[in-house]
């Protein structure tokens, strides 16, 4: 089976603070992928890898960052976080050929007080 | 540009009936993937089916079915008998082939079925 690991489930943070979560997978995955989820907006894509040190903007990479080091891990960095960056944080991966299916890790919930 | 549109934000049915989520795409490109994913309560997305732009032909999975219709760029779901344990969010969602394999998400179906 695909896993897709997440390290931290729950964690809250002042404004201001560096954050990071981490994304580990272990299918040797070429494609990495962060999403961030909102009520009624769905999933929106911050940023994704397709392969080490490379990476893309999605549609709403305005105050994230990520940096993918090894093939394995894709990091999620936010430089200074805000209130409205509040919501759930979704990893994915999958293979590089198109179309393939996206496996998703169980989702970290960021609460910025 | 491609989008997902899942018109129904909720529903909610007894147990045992028959629901049916309903999904409609927007793409320019001719070969495009099709996916449902299930959200639990846990948190975790369940990845439930794919379908690639030609291969139209419907399929059941037990008590899950699914009609790809291209002349209506829809992409409906349905349960038959549902189940409490059905209970969950449903998103719709499509990656364009060439497009970095990116998936562009529907806003999700909240399933509510009552006992």
């Amino acid at each position: 089976d695909v896993k897709v690991t997440q390290s931290s489930r729950y964690l809250v943070k002042r404004t201001g603070e560096k954050v990071f979560l981490e994304c580990v997978q272990d299918m040797d995955h070429e494609n990495m992928f962060w999403y961030r989820q909102d009520p009624g907006l769905g999933l929106r894509l911050i940023y994704f890898s397709y392969d080490v040190k490379m990476k893309e903007k999605g549609d709403i990479p305005e105050g994230y960052s990520v940096s993918r080091e090894k093939k394995e891990r894709f990091s999620l960095i936010l430089e200074s976080a805000s209130t409205n960056q509040t919501s759930m944080y979704l990893c994915a991966s999958n293979r590089g050929t198109s179309g393939n299916t996206i496996y998703f890790g169980e989702g970290s919930w960021l609460t910025v007080v | 540009a491609q989008k997902v549109t899942q018109a129904q934000t909720e529903i909610s049915v007894v147990e045992k009936e028959d629901v049916t989520l309903d999904c409609v795409y927007e793409t320019r490109d001719t070969t495009y993937y099709l996916f449902w994913y299930k959200q639990p309560p846990s948190g975790e997305l369940v990845f439930l089916i794919r379908r690639n732009s030609f291969d139209e032909q419907n399929e059941i999975s037990g008590r899950y079915s699914w009609n790809f219709q291209k002349s209506t760029s829809s992409f409906n779901f349905t349960i038959t008998a549902s189940q409490v344990v059905d209970s969950a969010v449903y998103f719709c969602a499509l990656s364009e082939a060439g497009y970095g394999n990116k998936l562009v998400f529907g806003a999700g179906t909240i399933l509510r079925v009552k006992s």
